[in-house]
């Protein structure tokens, strides 16, 4: 079964860092485009940052600087480095794949929430 | 300026169908999109990808009751024979060189 497994959200102070860890199975994490996509409570959402099969990084301009996505390809798993971290930063946090290509997240995992406040 | 408009809640029936409209920007009326449904309390899941000529591919599982079809700068999402478990958030979903990942606001479904 293919199945992407978030882990590492919680509560976190202003300007503190927390790291997200996104397990996948069924499928080859560094063989894909994969993704971190938010939602803020209530809110819709919101593309965060993405990792070519390549090694290529980008990040939306709201997070460039502070996070940071990477990959270990030996334990199959997609990380998010979060630092300074920021009040708007309060979400759940999917990983999300991308095996047909650039256009669609068609992989999703349940999510993992972030809480910044003092 | 890629922009996905979606309005914010719709409507319908049980077992009756309902058309989900996603407007592309001015200038942009030939994206392909993707679909997505979220259940309440749940993650988000893929149903299909829309082109502008309107074939789609859905992803795995999706029942036959999802279909797509495109005119102009809109793209929709058909539900037919609408069932309780229909009732969700869709959220529209596109990809542009340079603005990279956006997606539309969503729309609320409830099936009365």
């Amino acid at each position: 079964e293919v199945q992407l497994v978030e882990s590492g959200g919680g509560l976190v102070q202003p300007g503190g860092s927390l790291r997200l860890s996104c397990a996948a199975s069924g499928f080859t994490v560094s063989s894909n485009y994969m993704s971190w996509v938010r939602q803020a409570p209530g809110k819709g959402l919101e593309w965060v940052s993405v990792i070519y099969s390549g090694g290529s990084t980008y990040y939306a301009d709201s997070v460039k600087g502070r996070f940071t996505i990477s990959r270990d390809n030996s334990k199959n798993t997609l990380y998010l480095q979060m630092n300074s971290l920021r009040a708007e930063d309060t979400a759940v946090y999917y990983c999300a794949g991308q095996r047909g290509g650039l256009l669609a997240f068609d992989i999703w995992g349940q999510g993992t929430m972030v809480t910044v406040s003092s | 300026q890629l922009v996905l408009t979606q309005s914010p809640s719709a409507s319908a029936s049980l077992g009756a169908s309902v058309k989900l409209t996603c407007t592309l920007s001015s200038g942009h009326s030939s994206y392909a999109i993707a679909w997505h449904q979220q259940q309440p309390e749940k993650g988000p899941r893929y149903l299909m990808n829309l082109n502008s000529d309107g074939s789609h591919s859905k992803g795995d599982g999706i029942p036959d009751r999802f279909s797509g079809s495109s005119s102009g700068a809109e793209r929709y999402l058909i539900i037919s024979s609408l069932q309780s478990e229909d009732e969700a958030d869709y959220y529209c979903q596109t990809w542009g060189t340079g603005i990279r990942w956006v997606f539309g606001g969503g729309t609320k479904l409830t099936v009365l």
